[in-house]
């Protein structure tokens, strides 16, 4: 299986920072790597897809880029509604995995 | 406005068998790939398995063939049958739609916590 480490596992940032998270991947994914949003008793919701690609609706605050094995997702101007758990996942092989999760919390 | 609505049996006994179903509402059920994802209580997340637009199904190794994933397109729902149940299994299961093989889960049912107790 393909294992996918993310960085850090807690981040305590303020309203308007910038937050970067990193997913960094076993093995080749190619760009075939998503990020998500949980909030706390609801459903997972899709940031990015294939590494770089805003998924439609989503703030372009949310960003995501790749070099290699190593993928990042980058919250610009956070907000107080960003304030949840990131998750990456790759799609390149089965069985699809994620990453342990980035809880983003208020400093 | 695409939606997933799902059901199923909330709390089970050790050694018997899960069993969940997902219906889609206002949008197409051919063409997509239908999987079911699991988060244990405040762990991460589990991908347990999909059926493709096809009919061909794929699974997560780790539940040792005790997975089965079905689909009625006439009714546009698809189901998750999870046979021996233990605690560990104990979990919020997910039922999600993805567009083709290279993309994201981009809509998620709303959830369905099992609990499996001894």
């Amino acid at each position: 299986d393909i294992q996918l480490t993310q960085s850090p596992s807690t981040l305590s940032a303020s309203v308007g920072d910038s937050v970067t998270i990193t997913c960094r991947a076993s093995q080749s994914v190619d760009s075939w790597l998503a990020w998500y949003q949980q909030k706390p008793g609801k459903a997972p919701k899709l940031l990015i897809y294939a590494a770089s690609g805003l998924e439609s609706g989503v703030s372009s605050r949310f960003s995501g880029s790749e070099s290699g094995t190593e993928f990042t997702l980058t919250i610009s101007g956070l907000q107080s509604d960003d304030f949840a758990v990131y998750y990456c996942q790759q799609y390149y092989a089965y069985p699809l995995t994620f990453g342990g999760g980035t809880r983003v919390d208020i400093k | 406005q695409v939606q997933l609505q799902q059901w199923g049996a909330g709390l089970l006994k050790s050694s018997e068998t899960l069993s969940l179903t997902c219906a889609v509402y206002g949008g197409s059920f051919a063409t997509y790939y239908w999987s079911w994802v699991r988060q244990p209580p405040g762990k991460g997340l589990e991908w347990i398995g999909e059926i493709t637009d096809g009919g061909h199904t794929n699974y997560n190794p780790a539940l040792n063939d005790r997975v089965f994933i079905s689909a009625d397109a006439s009714k546009s729902q698809f189901s998750l049958r999870l046979t021996s149940v233990t605690a560990a299994d104990t979990a919020v299961y997910f039922c999600t739609r993805t567009p083709s093989r290279y993309y994201g889960l981009d809509h998620w049912g709303q959830g369905t916590l099992v609990t499996v107790s001894s």
